[in-house]
């Protein structure tokens, strides 16, 4: 049962470009989150999407930034001009919604990340 | 200060002494999540503790949950030197209803683990 997935392992873009990060839930998972680790810091939320759906974004950057889960393929976190701020690893996580009757879409099973630099 | 804050910051320690990190945080929780990262890889999922839980053991971790307090403590009892790798505490927000995944991390603990 292979884990999250995430492509590319790293990202380099100048700046202006786009950068298109991809993330393939753990199977049966229905749920995927976006994190974001600067350098020296812990992961921030930036974003949580069902199938279809973008559940909470209240963490993402207003401008640039968007993220999909279509019904069928990875979810993508898209970064479009991106800017050397962008620079960071960017983690992508998901859940199940129960397991065993039980609510476990708190616990979290994370990718390796995409460690995007821009330069 | 931010919501989740692990003290120490850094921890050293020789292979077989135990190690004990500590986490505060501001705000009404529904649980508080303890993950574990190794240099340049993804985060793995320790243990969960419930607010409504103040105690949780699983294999070598002891975690505890002091609500009053808005504090939790992990100890790795007899460490190894494979436990060398960040430690985060996470907090899910009680913001009533349905709670899911969106973690506040804290800034971690650095546990190096000398064999």
């Amino acid at each position: 049962n292979a884990g999250v997935m995430q492509n590319p392992r790293h990202l380099v873009r100048r700046r202006g470009q786009e950068a298109r990060l991809r993330c393939s839930p753990m199977k049966g998972h229905s749920h995927v989150y976006w994190y974001r680790q600067l350098p020296e810091e812990g992961l921030k939320f930036m974003v949580y999407l069902q199938k279809e759906n973008i559940i909470d974004e209240s963490g993402m950057p207003k401008e640039r930034f968007s993220a999909e889960f279509p019904k069928e393929g990875p979810s993508i976190l898209r970064i479009q001009q991106v800017v050397r701020g962008d620079s960071a690893a960017y983690f992508c996580a998901s859940s199940p919604l129960y397991r065993d009757r039980v609510l476990t879409n708190e616990k979290l099973f994370f990718g390796s990340g995409t460690q995007l630099s821009v330069l | 200060s931010q919501q989740g804050e692990e003290d120490p910051q850094a921890l050293s320690i020789q292979e077989g002494e135990n190690a004990t990190m500590n986490c505060s945080y501001k705000t009404s929780i529904n649980n508080l999540q303890w993950y574990r990262q190794n240099s340049g890889r993804g985060l793995v999922h320790l243990i969960l503790i419930r607010s409504n839980e103040r105690e949780k053991h699983s294999g070598r971790l002891r975690v505890t949950l002091d609500t009053s307090k808005k504090s939790s403590s992990l100890l790795i009892t007899a460490s190894r030197a494979a436990d060398t790798a960040s430690y985060f505490c996470a907090t899910v927000y009680n913001a009533g209803g349905t709670s899911y995944g969106k973690l506040t991390f804290g800034q971690g603990t650095i546990l190096t683990v000398h064999p």
